[in-house]
């Protein structure tokens, strides 16, 4: 298995814009994480998924952030408008059993800069 | 104060050497994670402990629930070990993370 894929791994845009982060976790899985890492915070929990429904969503910072996972194999994250405070490394994870499963199987990561 | 600890928050060491990393939480838990971020950001789960201790390989982690505290323990340690430790307690879905723990393990 190719493990969990995070797209695009780097982005960089501007104050304002639309970013969309993507996650297509482990065949199987279901359940899935987004997590948020910043050096003054560390990492943070977004939202949680089990079965495509969001089961935890407090982690969510406030309505600029929104996910979605409309399938058991694809997921997003989305910024509306993007502020520079938003920069940080988003990772996704998924598990299987649960839930929560006792395993989290994390995505390489998208490295978020907003200028 | 936070509610998850770890200490110490650097740690540098010879190869070979027996490591310990601790990690202590003030809140109630259903289970505590060590996690393990590579220097290029990577991030593999390491352990779940809810109760006594697990071993991977070079790896024990222990877990005291009465006294609120888990160690990661490292032996015979190798350079390739040099990596952040992150500690994580949670109740159901929500898990609260330490600050980490940087290891670096000198040849």
């Amino acid at each position: 298995d190719a493990g969990v894929i995070q797209s695009p791994r780097h982005e960089v845009t501007e104050m304002g814009q639309e970013v969309t982060l993507r996650c297509k976790p482990i065949s199987g899985h279901n359940s899935l994480f987004w997590y948020r890492q910043t050096m003054m915070r560390g990492l943070e929990l977004l939202i949680y998924f089990n079965n495509n429904v969001p089961i935890d969503d407090s982690g969510m910072p406030e309505d600029r952030f929104s996910a979605k996972m409309p399938n058991a194999s694809f997921s997003t994250l989305k910024i509306q408008p993007s502020e520079p405070r938003d920069s940080a490394v988003y990772f996704c994870a998924s598990g299987s059993g649960g839930p929560p499963p006792d395993t989290q199987y994390f995505g390489p990561g998208t490295r978020l800069t907003v200028l | 104060k936070n509610e998850v600890e770890q200490s110490p928050q650097n740690l540098t060491a010879q190869e070979g050497e027996f490591i310990t990393i601790n990690c202590s939480y003030s809140v109630g838990i259903s289970a505590l994670h060590w996690l393990q971020q590579h220097p290029g950001g990577g991030i593999v789960s390491l352990f779940m402990l809810s109760s006594g201790k697990k071993k991977h390989g070079r790896l024990i982690a222990t877990i005291n629930i009465q006294e609120k505290h888990s160690s990661l323990h490292i032996t015979a340690s190798h350079p390739r070990d040099s990596a952040v430790y992150i500690c994580a307690v949670g109740g159901g879905s929500r898990l609260t993370f330490g600050e980490g723990t940087q290891l670096t393990v000198n040849p």
